[in-house]
Order: structure tokens, then C-alpha cells, then sequence
């Protein structure tokens, strides 16, 4: 255990409703990633958050993604009118401490079907 | 070309053996690397981290660097059954300008009792 956790972590839905997903990260880490990953591929990075600030999105998300971290604590990753393509385990990483400054560390993840 | 580039595998080898797990990097100027084992289902987990040329050890795990050759690889020693898994090598690009993290899709690794 990481110390790194997200909630929910399965979701079963039907194309074209919204979903939301949760991380917490480590207490004392500053940086959270989103990342998304299918089956046979590395994960793929989506957004960053340093803080509060969402710093970096890949030119690859859609809009129909959206990510917020309102109090530099937890975060929340949506997906609006999923599709089938969004079927994927989303992964939450935390940095930041004051021992591993460069290293990422991640949750359980969230598995996501789309039917 | 690949930012990130891994055998896919399988690398199978027998218990007690040395496992050798390889991946190779497009940018010249990254300049830290990861490795993560994963198991089925599970989520990646962060075993070695290396950022300078040359070795560094870690119990049974050693991770080497040459950045000249853009080469960075895994060695684990006295390979156990609980080591088959998917070994996913992470490259921090572009010189530090961004903290993303770039992934291989990974090499499955399994170990014959």
C-alpha cells in the first residue's frame, strides 16, 4: 500500500452517462498525475496538478475529460458522455515527499467499463 | 520511433537464475528513470529509480544507465516465482521541463519454478 488511494475502484456504466472518480494522496505530497491505462500498454499520462494548479494536460485529452484539485488535497477526475474507447484503468500517482522528490508513486486505480 | 521502447516478452527464465530486462529512450536529454513492476491487475509499483550513469543496487534488483546509449536496464538476481509480472520502464523526458512520466508498454517477465 502506497498510501495512495481512489475511490471507486470499479465502475460499470453505459455509454454516454458522466463519471467521476477520486484520489488522495499522500498527506505531504505536493504534485498529483492522472493516468490512463489499457490492457497491454504502459500508463499514459492525462494531467498534473502541483498544488492546486492543474499545470500540465496532454494535447491527447479530450474535452470531454476534466480534472480539479480544489484545495491542493484530493482530486477528481471526470468523464462526460463516456464512450467505449474510455474503457481503461485510471491510475492516480502521488510525488513529492521529502525523500523521493522524483518518484511517483501510485493507487490501486480505478478500472472503468463502458457498455 | 517510440519514446520508449520494451521487449514485450515473455522472458522466461528458470528460479534462481538472472533476470535481464532492457528498454531503450528516444530523448537524449531525459533525465530520470524508473522501473515498475506490475502485477495482473494490479497497479504499477515503483521498484527502482536511477539517475546517473552506471549501476545502482537495490537488494536483488539492479538498475543500470548509459545515457549515451540511451539505455537503461534491470537486472534481478535469484529470480523467484513471485517476480513473474510485468517490468514497465518510465522515462522523465525532455530535460526536466515537464514531470510526466513516459512509459514503455512493458516486459512480461516469468519465472519457472
Amino acid at each position: 500500500d502506497t498510501g495512495v488511494s481512489q475511490d471507486p475502484r470499479h465502475k460499470i456504466t453505459k455509454r454516454g452517462q458522466n463519471v467521476t472518480f477520486r484520489c488522495d494522496p499522500i498527506s505531504e505530497h505536493n504534485r498529483l498525475y492522472w493516468y490512463r491505462q489499457t490492457l497491454g500498454q504502459g500508463p499514459e499520462f492525462l494531467t498534473y496538478f502541483q498544488n492546486e494548479a492543474q499545470l500540465e494536460k496532454s494535447r491527447l485529452l479530450s474535452d470531454r475529460f476534466s480534472a480539479e484539485r480544489p484545495k491542493g488535497s484530493f482530486s477528481t477526475l471526470e468523464i462526460q458522455r463516456t464512450e467505449q474507447g474510455d474503457s481503461a484503468m485510471y491510475l492516480c500517482a502521488s510525488q513529492g515527499g521529502p525523500y523521493s522528490y522524483n518518484e511517483q508513486f501510485f493507487g490501486p486505480g480505478t478500472r472503468l467499463t463502458v457498455l | 520511433q517510440k519514446e520508449v521502447e520494451q521487449n514485450s516478452g515473455p522472458l522466461s527464465v528458470p528460479e534462481g537464475a538472472i533476470a535481464s530486462l532492457n528498454c531503450t529512450y528516444s530523448d537524449r536529454v531525459s533525465q530520470s528513470f524508473f522501473w515498475y513492476r506490475q502485477y495482473s491487475g494490479k497497479s504499477p509499483e515503483l521498484i527502482m529509480s536511477i539517475y546517473s550513469n552506471g549501476d545502482k543496487e537495490d537488494g536483488r534488483f539492479t538498475a543500470q544507465l548509459n545515457k549515451a546509449s540511451q539505455y537503461v536496464s534491470l537486472l534481478i538476481r535469484d529470480s523467484q516465482p513471485s517476480d513473474s509480472a510485468t517490468y514497465l520502464c518510465a522515462v522523465n523526458p525532455y530535460g526536466g521541463a515537464t514531470n510526466k512520466l513516459i512509459f514503455g508498454t512493458g516486459t512480461l517477465l516469468a519465472v519457472q519454478p
